[in-house]
């Protein structure tokens, strides 16, 4: 199973917003709603911001959405703020009922 | 509160064997489905494997299949990785995850270190 593709690197001055693209294929992204978004800072565990596409937990800021439109799904970062400074990783369910990650991307406040 | 914490990481040779363990506090683990995922130094996540919250369902990842099995005790909140014919690309940190759907809460990791 193929990691999911994205882009290495993002960024953005504090207050824009930027959008984080993951592209998978028919098999994970584009065959089901179950696309999560992490966060991870250095050193630390991942943390849960999107789950099912579109869905934040509960203590998430409104700042993150998510959205999907075939076999690429997106994250949207809106108002950046220097603690949005991280790794982000998608991941996605399988047709094989396996998780398939993206490579990871980092984004940087400028 | 909420926790996972993982246990049983080391230094071992190519071929050898480990266990890791994963301890749930703070909710009914009985109730949940757990994952594995590693991540290399300096490199991104990979998930390892998946057990239901009944352990009816498991799953590997192609990287792992034959070589780790992945368990759980209900009775004791503790979720297992039985490692074997570890090679030098199963050095990772290692994190149990509780799927929620998606992966919500995380333990610290442990560390395996596969060397010679």
């Amino acid at each position: 199973q193929s990691a999911l593709t994205q882009p290495a690197s993002v960024s953005g001055s504090p207050g824009q917003s930027i959008t984080i693209s993951c592209t998978g294929a028919s098999s994970d992204v584009g065959g089901y709603n179950y696309v999560s978004w992490y966060q991870q800072h250095p050193g630390k565990a991942p943390k849960l911001m999107i789950y099912d596409v579109s869905n934040r937990p509960s203590g998430v800021s409104n700042r993150f959405s998510g959205s999907k439109s075939g076999n690429t799904a997106s994250l949207t970062i809106s108002g950046l703020q220097a603690e949005d400074e991280a790794g982000y990783y998608c991941s996605s369910y399988t047709s094989r009922s396996t998780v398939v990650f993206g490579g990871g991307t980092k984004l940087t406040v400028l | 509160e909420v926790q996972l914490v993982e246990s049983g990481g080391g230094l071992v040779q190519p071929g050898g064997s480990l266990r890791l363990s994963c301890a749930a506090s703070g909710f009914t683990f009985s109730s949940y489905s757990m994952n594995w995922v590693r991540q290399a130094p300096g490199k991104g996540l990979e998930w390892v494997s998946y057990i239901s919250s009944s352990s009816s369902a498991i799953y590997y990842a192609d990287s792992v299949k034959g070589r780790f099995t992945i368990s759980r005790d209900n009775a004791k909140n503790s979720l297992y990785l039985q490692m074997n014919s570890l090679r030098d690309e199963d050095t990772a940190v290692y994190y149990c995850a509780r799927f929620f759907p998606g992966m919500d809460v995380w333990g610290q990791g442990t560390t395996v270190t596969v060397s010679s």
